[in-house]
């Protein structure tokens, strides 16, 4: 069964600062992994999607790589901003041709101060 | 933009009522997704479809069901409410095709007393 671990669970950091934050899986056979952001009480909005076959992909100050054979994926954020303070989640798809759900972490609940 | 939209943002039932969630979306996405999320757990998978009348179990469809009679629209149904069954429900939606990323409504906070 997959397993998606995200490390740390929680960030605070001060403004302006770069930030890495990590995500692993147990079972490297994904289709595509997502990093997602949750605002409190709010649902989920969709910042980057990596296909199994690609290694990074970029929109903005964020950044996302994929190593799937090593089963981790890492969110870089640059020149952090009060905004991006939320939780970050990444899942990895179940299996077939995505059309099954996500497996989710427990996310980082990331804190930029002002 | 997408927009998924669901019903209530917040719900009280008893326990025992049949409960319906219901979810909208208006992108005409083949792919639409039911989600529980509970604290340190996170969220998990409860059902899904990929076409209309057609479902899929997730990791936790116990104590659930689930219609999709029409593309833009996807219904959670609680049979017989129960106190475990507390939480906040994310309904999602994606294009056909894979990798296609999905897109969230604000959820729905239910609890059962």
């Amino acid at each position: 069964k997959q397993e998606v671990t995200q490390i740390p669970a929680a960030l605070s950091v001060p403004e302006g600062e770069n930030l890495v934050l990590n995500c692993s899986f147990t079972d490297s056979a994904i289709y595509n992994l997502q990093w997602f952001r949750q605002d409190p009480g709010k649902g989920l909005t969709s910042l980057l999607l990596i296909q199994s076959s690609q290694r990074e992909q970029t929109s903005g100050r964020l950044n996302a790589s994929l190593d799937k054979s090593s089963g981790r994926s890492t969110l870089y954020i640059a020149a952090s901003q009060p905004g991006d303070s939320a939780t970050y989640l990444c899942a990895v798809s179940r299996s077939g041709g995505g059309a099954d759900g996500l497996t989710f972490g427990k996310g980082t609940h990331l804190i930029i101060q002002p | 933009d997408v927009k998924v939209t669901q019903s209530s943002r917040y719900l009280v039932k008893r326990t025992g009522e049949k409960v319906f969630l219901e979810c909208v979306q208006d992108m005409d996405h083949e792919n639409m997704f039911w989600y529980r999320q509970d604290p340190g757990l996170g969220l998990r998978l409860i059902y899904f479809s990929y076409d209309v009348k057609m479902k899929e179990k997730g990791d936790i469809p116990e104590g659930y069901s689930v219609s999709r009679e029409k593309k833009e629209r996807f219904s959670l149904i609680l049979e017989s409410a129960s106190t475990n069954q507390t939480s906040m429900y994310l309904c999602a939606s994606s294009l056909g095709g894979g990798n296609q990323p999905q897109h969230f409504g604000d959820g729905t906070r239910l609890s059962i007393l």
